[in-house]
């Protein structure tokens, strides 16, 4: 069974450092994974997708990386901003079942002015 | 395009009610998902239509809940009789294929007395 750990929990930095968030999933069989971000009373928004023959994606600020062997990824916030403050969430699409997303339970994050 | 769009936002009811939670996907997007997200279990997905059919709706915990897709642009989830162990946020998600970036609306948050 596919589980999806997020580790911190949650975590706290002073605006403009560099930061990584990680993700560990157990089932290297994996379609895809998508990070998402999730700001508190609301949806959740796509940040970035990576195929899992990708072994990474960026967009803006946001670079993700995957090691599907490893059963690991990481999203790394360049230069953070008190913007970036919110919920980030990993999920990974099992192999078998491509249309579920599995997901981490999040890292908190909150970006000190 | 509006995004996949949720109502009601808020839902207090009594043990025992009715509850109807409605959603209008993506314009175009074929796969349609519910999702539930609390404290204790995280996101979990609970049934999902492709071109207004159900496809899987393993996820769904118990004959109480019951969905629907009457055509492309709505669907509705439906609990009756609704228990306070009901109360979560559901959320209802859209993609252009299974296995695609996932988007989300904003949630219906219910709570049931």
């Amino acid at each position: 069974k596919q589980e999806v750990t997020q580790i911190p929990a949650a975590l706290s930095v002073p605006e403009g450092e560099n930061l990584v968030l990680n993700c560990s999933f157990t089932d290297s069989a994996i379609y895809n994974l998508q990070w998402f971000r999730q700001d508190p009373g609301k949806g959740l928004t796509s940040l970035l997708l990576i195929q899992s023959s990708q072994r990474e994606q960026t967009s803006g600020r946001l670079n993700a990386s995957l090691d599907k062997s490893s059963g690991r990824s990481t999203l790394y916030i360049a230069a953070s901003q008190p913007g970036d403050s919110a919920t980030y969430l990993c999920a990974v699409r099992p192999m078998d079942s491509s249309y579920k997303l599995i997901f981490g339970s999040g890292t908190r994050l909150l970006v000190r002015p | 395009d509006a995004g996949v769009i949720q109502s009601p936002r808020h839902e207090v009811t009594e043990m025992g009610q009715e509850v109807t939670l409605r959603c209008k996907p993506i314009s175009g997007h074929d796969y349609l998902f519910w999702y539930r997200q609390t404290m204790m279990r995280g996101l979990e997905l609970l049934i999902y239509f492709n071109n207004n059919v159900p496809i899987d709706d393993s996820g769904m915990p118990e004959d109480r809940f019951s969905a629907k897709m009457p055509n492309a642009s709505f669907s509705t989830l439906k609990i009756q009789p609704s228990e306070p162990r009901d109360s979560a946020v559901y959320f209802c998600a859209s993609s252009l294929d299974p296995a695609g970036e996932l988007f989300f609306g904003e949630g219906s948050r219910l709570t049931v007395l």
